[in-house]
């Protein structure tokens, strides 16, 4: 049972538009996500947060919308830089997977195209 | 250390051997984790600890997995007879507490190929 979707497994965007990733989830009592970026042969780095309280949160370029109805977030990156392709994860967790155990998504991968 | 590191960055084993995966966290932080990533998977949470607490040991995929941390900080995952479907990369990270308000840092992970 996959708890954490990321439906597209890769998406291409020309440099300098808006790339937007999606994630949907199952769980209602999922309270806080968190978006990861890897490059290959590295592990994942922490990108950004968005709590339950919250329906937005940015950080530069980067911004987390959160629709708690829908369970869906998303991450939009704008610009997109050529150097911001990677595969993204989505990750929640709270309710009965406890604070600390973050589910994640399959991921998808970015590619900017410059 | 300045970051998670693992060992063995790559790893090749006969099925049926047993495996030993090293993690050693950011010095200070008190919560390690082992995930693992299959091919075309996302990360599945494999076993948690925090201080000298018992462990969540609930993502273990079978009684042939097991894992220890030392001292409260170096951490090792061991696999016992391993199988084909073991392979993947094995992802450890750490966290000052739980980690709930900005995740974790990831070390780069061993990548496990079971022939």
């Amino acid at each position: 049972d996959q708890q954490v979707k990321q439906n597209s497994p890769s998406l291409s965007v020309q440099e300098g538009r808006i790339s937007i990733l999606n994630c949907d989830y199952t769980n209602s009592m999922f309270d806080y996500f968190l978006w990861y970026k890897k490059y290959p042969a590295e592990g994942p780095t922490f990108l950004i947060s968005i709590s339950s309280i919250k329906d937005k949160n940015e950080d530069g370029r980067f911004t987390v919308f959160l629709n708690k109805s829908a369970k869906h977030l998303s991450l939009h990156i704008v610009p997109s830089q050529p150097g911001d392709s990677a595969v993204y994860f989505c990750a929640a967790s709270g309710g009965t997977s406890g604070t600390y155990k973050y589910i994640f998504g399959t991921g998808t991968r970015l590619k900017v195209l410059a | 250390g300045a970051g998670v590191s693992q060992s063995p960055s790559n790893k090749v084993t006969e099925k049926g051997k047993d495996v030993e995966l090293r993690c050693d966290p950011i010095s200070g932080h008190t919560a390690l984790y082992w995930y693992r990533q299959r091919l075309g998977q996302g990360l599945e949470f494999l076993i948690y600890f925090q201080g000298n607490s018992a462990p969540d040991k609930s993502g273990l995929p079978s009684d042939r997995f097991s894992a220890e941390r030392t001292g409260g900080s170096v951490s090792t995952l061991t696999i016992q007879r391993t199988q084909q479907e073991d392979s993947a990369v094995y992802l450890c990270a750490s966290s000052w507490r739980d980690g709930s308000t900005n995740g974790y840092t990831f070390g780069s992970g061993t990548r496990l190929t079971v022939v």
